[in-house]
């Protein structure tokens, strides 16, 4: 199979941080992508891992752990234009650019 | 340009119905992908082309039948829809096919399809 797991939903406040989890099976991994989907909106790209450790990107990082079938969006100084879904999307193509998407995680940022 | 275009943003057709969804990229992409999403769920991926080759068709239903008719342009042609089938149907594109950060899908807007 090829279960991607997140959090349903998450709900945090604004100047704060969050962190967003998504598990995955590790069999024929490939790579990682995190997108952003506002409600009605194209996904759209944020972070790319495909080697273990912390990849930064202003006040969005993303982390893997590849032994442990695992990710992490970080998202700091959390704005309200924030709220929307984030994607864990994994490649499993081998040679092929397969990605599929996990269930996505609804965040909220309240005032 | 780097924008994917679908056209048409709304769609509203009968089970007998046959219509198309058009999707255009000019950004030198050579794979192109139809992804569809139900409300509230993440997209599923249904076809990759290559080189405008089938590359990869995820045992989607007879009833959806894609064309890429050169590199810049990715068609799915609808035919015999059931209510089921209505959801948002998102194109994307990529520069090439081999996983890697270099080949990071852009994504349409959609196409919100509704099937009475």
């Amino acid at each position: 199979g090829q279960n991607i797991d997140q959090p349903t939903e998450m709900t945090a406040t604004e100047g704060a941080i969050v962190q967003i989890n998504c598990t995955y099976q590790t069999s024929g991994f490939n790579g990682l992508f995190w997108y952003q989907q506002h409600a009605g909106e194209a996904p759209t790209f944020l972070s790319y891992n495909v080697l273990d450790g912390l990849e930064e990107k202003g006040r969005f990082s993303s982390f893997l752990s590849r032994s442990k079938g695992y990710s992490y969006l970080l998202l700091k100084e959390l704005q309200m234009k924030d709220s929307a879904s984030y994607l864990c999307a994994v490649n499993w193509g081998g040679a092929t650019n397969k990605l599929i998407f996990g269930t996505g995680t609804l965040l909220a940022v309240q005032p | 340009d780097t924008e994917v275009t679908q056209t048409p943003k709304h769609l509203v057709m009968g089970m007998t119905n046959k219509k198309s969804l058009k999707c255009e990229q000019h950004m030198g992409h050579r794979a192109m992908y139809w992804y569809k999403q139900k409300a509230k769920k993440p997209p599923e991926l249904m076809f990759v082309y290559s080189y405008e080759k089938l590359s990869i068709n995820e045992s989607v239903p007879s009833r959806f039948s894609p064309e890429c008719p050169n590199s810049s342009l990715l068609n799915l042609h609808l035919h015999a829809l059931q209510p089921e089938d209505s959801a948002l149907y998102l194109c994307a594109s990529s520069l090439g096919l081999t996983p890697s950060g270099a080949n990071v899908l852009t994504f349409g807007a959609g196409s919100r399809l509704t099937v009475l």
